[in-house]
């Protein structure tokens, strides 16, 4: 089925680093959505892109939503280790209801 | 945004029995929706539930196996029946945001283990 297809799949950084992971897709979306999953928990959303060229931050996280409208990119600076976690990029398909797809998730451990 | 509540919170069951999952919505939501989350993998959604209609199913997903109900605009469940071990996953519910956003936002999760 459709997938959006994020990278990388995993990273281990040291505490302070700045880490980025992207996601690409074959479709076009009007929003991109990034969300972190903590173990044990449902995915919580990070930020919403919702126009192609958006660059949007949230605290320590930016993302940007790609001018193509097929690709989308998060950063994390200065990371801390409550930045351990899944990241997740998601697009809804407004013509069939609004459902979300996933990117396969990157999983982030930071070395303190 | 919405507030989701999902019970249980996990559960281990015997193979051939099914489990219903609970979700509460503290506002009035058109559109629920079922995902599964296998062990390691991303979420993939099961159904959409609009209250008042059938469920939509996705591809690889049936309603015998997974009955969906959706009562009112606040509630639903999702029945896992006839469950085998490849049915341990994490079931999640969400619902749009709110505002003509599309933050959507998740349940905490129900965290399957079929034995």
């Amino acid at each position: 089925g459709q997938q959006l297809n994020q990278s990388p799949q995993s990273m281990f950084i040291q505490e302070g680093e700045d880490v980025s992971m992207n996601c690409t897709s074959s479709s076009i979306f009007n929003t991109w959505l990034w969300y972190k999953q903590d173990p044990g928990e449902g995915p919580v959303l990070l930020i919403a892109l919702y126009k192609a060229g958006e660059l949007t931050s949230n605290g320590r996280l930016t993302a940007q939503f790609g001018i193509t409208r097929k690709d989308s990119f998060l950063n994390i600076s200065a990371s801390i280790p409550s930045d351990v976690g899944i990241y997740f990029c998601a697009g809804p398909f407004y013509n069939q209801g609004g459902k979300l797809i996933f990117g396969q998730g990157t999983e982030l451990s930071v070395k303190p | 945004s919405a507030v989701i509540s999902q019970k249980p919170s996990r559960d281990i069951c015997q193979r051939g029995t099914s489990l219903t999952i609970q979700c509460q919505v503290d506002s009035q939501v058109t559109m629920m929706f079922w995902y599964r989350q296998q062990p390691g993998q991303s979420l993939t959604l099961i159904a959409t539930a609009n209250q008042g209609s059938e469920a939509t199913y996705e591809s690889g997903f049936v309603i015998d196996k997974f009955p969906i109900s959706r009562p009112n605009l606040t509630f639903s469940t999702l029945t896992v029946s006839n469950m085998s071990p490849e049915d341990s996953s994490i079931y999640l519910c969400s619902v749009a945001g709110t505002g003509g956003g599309y933050g959507y936002t998740f349940g905490s999760g129900t965290r399957l283990t079929v034995v």
